[in-house]
């Protein structure tokens, strides 16, 4: 069965430095991979989709990376703010359907002033 | 436009009774989700729905949950009996119906059984 590792539980990085963040899945290389940020008390929020055909994708100071050889995404905050501090997980299809999600768990991202 | 609706935000229970969460998803979204999330992990897929039919429901307890969605719109989650380890956050999510479409979460319902 497919599953997901996410670098570390937790990250701590200061204002304004890029904060990396990896996703590593063990199985077959989904079609797709989705990136989510949750905040304590709230419901998962969507920020990127990149798909297997697509090296990287980009959403203002948000890059995502897709390496199918190394089964492996990138997640990547630029100048990042104390506001992006919060849980962050990967999330790709499995089994049969491509519309149900497996989720890491998450890490933690603390950006310090 | 008001995102997926989750009553009630808390519950606290004793083990054995029963208890019920209500979903409300984004108008217009065939596809809903209830996830199960416990503390420090992702959320974990129990039943989607396209419309008012279960199409994955592999992952739900059936000895204790249940699920329906009359109607195609609002869904109800329940558990009886609720056990301790039943103490989790409870996710509902909606999308609108392609296996790529964003799932937009609501804010779930805290449950604390004891």
């Amino acid at each position: 069965s497919q599953k997901i590792e996410q670098n570390s539980e937790a990250l701590n990085i200061q204002e304004g430095k890029t904060a990396t963040l990896t996703c590593n899945y063990t199985n077959y290389s989904p079609a797709y991979l989705q990136w989510y940020r949750q905040d304590p008390g709230r419901g998962p929020v969507f920020l990127l989709l990149i798909r297997e055909n697509e090296k990287e994708k980009r959403k203002e100071r948000l890059k995502v990376t897709f390496d199918t050889t190394l089964k492996q995404s990138l997640f990547h905050i630029t100048a990042s703010q104390p506001a992006d501090s919060a849980t962050y997980l990967c999330a790709l299809p499995y089994g049969g359907s491509q519309g149900n999600l497996i989720f890491g768990k998450g890490t933690k991202l603390s950006v310090k002033p | 436009e008001a995102g997926v609706v989750q009553s009630p935000r808390y519950k606290i229970i004793e083990k054995k009774q029963p208890v019920a969460f209500w979903c409300n998803p984004i108008s217009g979204h065939n596809t809903l989700y209830w996830y199960l999330q416990n503390l420090g992990q992702g959320p974990e897929l129990l039943i989607r729905y396209e419309n008012e039919e279960a199409v994955d429901d592999s992952q739900l307890p059936k000895d204790r949950f249940s699920a329906e969605r009359l109607k195609g719109v609002d869904s109800t989650l329940k558990i009886q009996p609720a056990e301790l380890g039943d103490s989790a956050v409870y996710l509902c999510a909606s999308s609108l119906g392609s296996a790529t479409d964003t799932q937009y979460f609501g804010p779930g319902t805290r449950l604390t059984v004891l």
